[in-house]
């Protein structure tokens, strides 16, 4: 989901579930993309990054897809944990400007017990 | 990956003041590059932070607000000058890694009274 402003749009887990979160970027052009997280008083961390080369990609108990037709982009976490807890951005850039990423508006998860 | 880290962590300025704020990697890296993260939002890209020459701006952003060095390969600085309290925000440097994909430092949190 999208969000303007200090609304961020919110995802609780329960604890032990699979989570899911969406993006859907703008650039038709964007041909490498990245999901990060970012706790409260921290820098993004990176989480893992696709290509447009490809159409999924994991990691550890991460999946990420990519569906370049409706541009649209997913983070699947798995067994979500309480430390999962955090915001998750998508950012979205391009080789011909390699480096300067655009960001999403982010996507708040909450965790519960 | 990269490990980056940027002093100040926080600070708290007065309007009409300016902050440098200092942004060093663990290795040499071709790209660094600056973003503002207001408050509940987003990353916005500020500039791009070239080695031996100018920096490269984004729209809305300019060098006389927001000078920035890059003296070497592992090291740059961004500059918030004449701050008013708009200014709050978190400020982060970004490195691109290897050519592979991009690490972000813990951030900046600056409160402009």
């Amino acid at each position: 989901g999208e969000s303007v402003g200090l609304h961020l749009p919110t995802l609780s887990v329960q604890e032990g579930d699979n989570s899911i979160i969406n993006c859907a970027y703008s650039n038709s052009a964007s041909d490498y993309f990245i999901w990060y997280k970012q706790e409260s008083g921290k820098g993004p961390q990176f989480i893992i990054d696709i290509r447009s080369n490809m159409d999924k990609r994991q990691g550890q108990r991460v999946t990420v897809l990519l569906n370049k037709t409706v541009k649209h982009l997913s983070l699947q976490i798995a067994a979500t944990q309480p430390g999962d807890s955090a915001v998750y951005f998508c950012a979205e850039g391009s080789t011909d400007s390699w480096g300067k990423l655009q960001f999403g508006a982010g996507t708040q998860v909450v965790v519960t017990p | 990956s990269a490990v980056i880290s940027q002093k100040p962590s926080r600070d708290i300025c007065q309007r009409g003041t300016s902050l440098t704020i200092q942004c060093q990697v663990d290795s040499q890296v071709t790209m660094m590059f600056w973003y503002r993260q207001q408050p509940g939002q987003s990353l916005t890209l500020i500039a791009t932070a070239n080695q031996g020459s100018e920096a490269t701006y984004e729209s809305g952003f300019v060098i006389d607000k927001f000078p920035i060095s890059r003296p070497n390969l592992t090291f740059s600085t961004l500059t918030v000058s004449n701050m008013s309290p708009e200014d709050s925000s978190i400020y982060l440097c970004s490195v691109d890694y290897r050519g592979e994909t991009q690490y972000f430092g813990p951030g900046t949190r600056l409160l402009v009274l």
